[in-house]
């Protein structure tokens, strides 16, 4: 079952905030953040699991609601860098595949 | 320590070819993932392989098929392409963690296909 991302798009102005979100209907194992730029692959962010457990990469943190089975992603102050489309995966239990999102395209413009 | 390594990078192929594409995965993983990536999509998960064995597959019919090697690379076919098959098509290498957990995700630059 393909989590659902939103918003579908966001613009930003450089040190802006902003929050991207992630949900499941099925009960969820971890939930992994990438972000991809444009012509690249995508590159890992972050692993949380379920426990509700939150997490930081520099300016880029994220939590995991399990008995919302939802997860949702904060950027602050948001750098030029920070632009491209980021993806949330979901794990059903241990064993099954990654499945992504269909994205969440953010635009940081100076 | 190489990271994931995928070929060729772009293809173009014609409908009713086949077509293989190739992952070498990056250094003591043991998972390999392929995912197909439309245009402005995010990536679908095609199948899985775990020590030579197919550990999950997504909801991609019989004519992709997959392989991986002893030393954990791997092979994507698709036969009769179709029209739709044309995307990047990206693989992913993976430690597995304790309880079968998927670790991170380390992808491939991926592999360009356009079927005409």
């Amino acid at each position: 079952q393909q989590p659902v991302q939103s918003p579908q798009a966001v613009i930003l102005r450089e040190g802006e905030d902003a929050v991207i979100n992630c949900s499941s209907s099925k009960a969820l194992y971890s939930v992994h953040w990438y972000r991809q730029k444009h012509g690249e692959a995508p590159v890992f962010l972050m692993i949380l699991l379920k426990g509700g457990e939150q997490k930081g990469h520099d300016k880029i943190s994220a939590s995991f609601n399990e008995k919302k089975q939802q997860s949702s992603l904060y950027l602050t102050a948001s750098q030029l860098s920070y632009s491209g489309t980021y993806f949330c995966g979901t794990e059903i239990s241990g064993n099954t595949p990654l499945v992504f999102g269909k994205g969440t395209r953010l635009s940081v413009i100076a | 320590e190489t990271g994931v390594t995928q070929s060729p990078t772009h293809l173009i192929k014609t409908r009713g070819q086949q077509v293989t594409l190739r992952c070498s995965s990056q250094s003591g993983h043991n998972t390999v993932s392929w995912y197909q990536q439309a245009l402005g999509q995010g990536p679908q998960f095609i199948f899985q392989y775990y020590r030579e064995e197919e550990n999950g597959r997504g909801n991609f019919p019989p004519r992709f098929s997959g392989l991986q090697f002893p030393n954990y690379s791997s092979e994507l076919n698709v036969n009769a392409l179709e029209l739709d098959d044309s995307a990047l098509y990206l693989c992913a290498s993976s430690p597995t963690l304790a309880g079968g957990l998927v670790g991170e995700l380390f992808f491939g630059e991926g592999s360009r296909l356009t079927v005409l």
